[in-house]
């Protein structure tokens, strides 16, 4: 049974201090790797994807991929209140396997 | 707008019945998901569909249903042999191309067993 595992908080952090949420998996030959962010009682939403070791930014968002250590990592950077949310990674083990399988979720909370 | 559409957003079921929860994308996406997720607990996947009238059970397809004849649409049905239904439905979908399976979520459908 191939495995996502993610701390499942609460991690808590100070508005304007970065959050870390990391996320390990247990197939190295992984390809595809999402994080996506949900609110209470919402659906998820996409918010960043990476594919290619190394660190991919986009706006106040970093993810960091390193396939020889298994891990992905989101970096969010001044934090603020509106990201406390429940933060779940998702794995694709193969290309064009179809399907990902997510982690529990990480709960954040920004405390003002 | 394009966007995934479910229905209804709440639902109330009887013990012994079936009930299906619609899904519906005019993205054009080729991909189509079902996931349950139950309160504190991560998305565990029911069924999935790469194409139109083929589909793959996931994880926990036992006592649920789906057809995939129209590639807008991948209802669920869930039957009587489901024993303990009470969950979030989450029907998502993608492109599915390959290495890239970014998928996008409906709004969800909370079922409640009375």
């Amino acid at each position: 049974q191939k495995e996502v595992e993610q701390n499942s908080g609460p991690l808590s952090v100070p508005e304007g201090a970065i959050a870390s949420l990391n996320c390990t998996y247990s197939d190295r030959g992984s390809q595809s790797f999402f994080w996506y962010r949900q609110y209470s009682g919402k659906s998820p939403e996409l918010i960043m994807s990476i594919y290619s070791n190394g660190d991919k930014e986009d706006g106040r968002f970093t993810a960091q991929l390193n396939k020889a250590s298994q891990y992905v990592s989101l970096l969010i950077r001044d934090s603020q209140p509106s990201d406390s949310a429940t933060y779940l990674c998702a794995v694709e083990w193969q290309p064009n396997a179809g399907k990902s399988t997510f982690g529990d979720g990480t709960t954040l909370t920004v405390k003002p | 707008d394009g966007g995934i559409t479910q229905s209804p957003k709440y639902l109330f079921r009887k013990e012994g019945q079936n009930v299906t929860l619609s899904c519906e994308q005019n993205l054009n996406h080729d991909a189509m998901y079902w996931y349950r997720q139950d309160p504190g607990q991560g998305l565990r996947l029911i069924y999935y569909s790469q194409i139109v009238n083929d589909f793959q059970k996931g994880d926990i397809a036992e006592g649920y249903s789906v057809s995939r004849e129209k590639k807008e649409s991948f209802p669920l049905t869930v039957t009587s042999a489901q024993k303990n239904p009470t969950a979030f439905y989450l029907c998502a979908s993608s492109h599915d191309r390959e290495g890239y399976n970014e998928q996008f979520f409906g709004p969800g459908t909370r079922l409640t067993v009375l």
